[in-house]
């Protein structure tokens, strides 16, 4: 059983596309991380948030605390956007836990 | 220059091997982890440590073995590599700051096959 769960595990948008990746997890969070990692390989934090949104350029997260569940929104999708976005979370002992991720592919 | 770096980045070696890999940071961070990832699965935790003198085995420790030369330096090694240690690894860094929760840092990771 997976402390975090993402869905969709693979997503074909077309560019300009709205995308949403959902992430549920199931023990006490600290904080709720989403991290891209690049075709390449390289993980990069995108977000870290403990309530509420965050907004960074095209990227939009949001957590629901009582509902356990944390969405990635992507405004206006490019193909640069391509890459698999992973949600973690950081429980209360600061372990962290991280979901299989999302494989995004956007196509012009 | 990269906050987090590892080397080798690529490495093939035989069954029955040891291993190490090598990672460094800049970020004057307290806090270090070493992850392997595998196709399909998330990411999982190998080892961990906080600072130089506390070290943690993580979810999946069996088979390695770590060591924290210095606050920047982490090194993980496999004594005797095997193929199912064939994986992509990962090695991250977090602050210990106050308030929720530590952001990661990660570095380029290392390719390791096990033939």
């Amino acid at each position: 059983k997976n402390e975090v769960e993402q869905s969709p595990q693979n997503l074909t948008a077309q560019e300009g596309e709205f995308i949403t990746i959902n992430c549920s997890y199931s023990v006490g969070i600290s904080a709720l991380h989403w991290l891209q990692q690049h075709p390449g390989g390289g993980i990069v934090s995108l977000f870290m948030l403990s309530s509420g949104k965050k907004k960074h350029g095209r990227l939009i997260a949001t957590i629901n605390i009582q509902e356990k569940h944390s969405s990635l929104h992507i405004t206006a999708s490019h193909p640069r956007d391509s890459a698999v976005y992973i949600c973690a979370v950081t429980n209360t002992g600061n372990q962290f836990y991280f979901g299989t991720g999302t494989s995004l592919t956007v196509i012009p | 220059d990269a906050d987090v770096t590892q080397t080798p980045r690529n490495r093939i070696t035989k069954t029955g091997k040891r291993i190490m890999l090598e990672c460094s940071q800049t970020k004057g961070h307290d806090r270090m982890y070493w992850y392997r990832q595998d196709p399909g699965l998330g990411l999982r935790l190998i080892y961990y440590s906080f600072d130089v003198k506390d070290i943690n085995k993580g979810e999946i420790s069996d088979g390695y073995s770590v060591s924290r030369q210095a606050q920047a330096k982490f090194s993980l090694s496999l004594e005797s590599a095997i193929p199912n240690q064939t994986a992509l690894y990962f090695c991250a860094t977090s602050d210990t700051g106050s308030g929720s929760g530590y952001e990661q840092f990660f570095g380029p990771g290392t390719r390791l096959t096990v033939l």
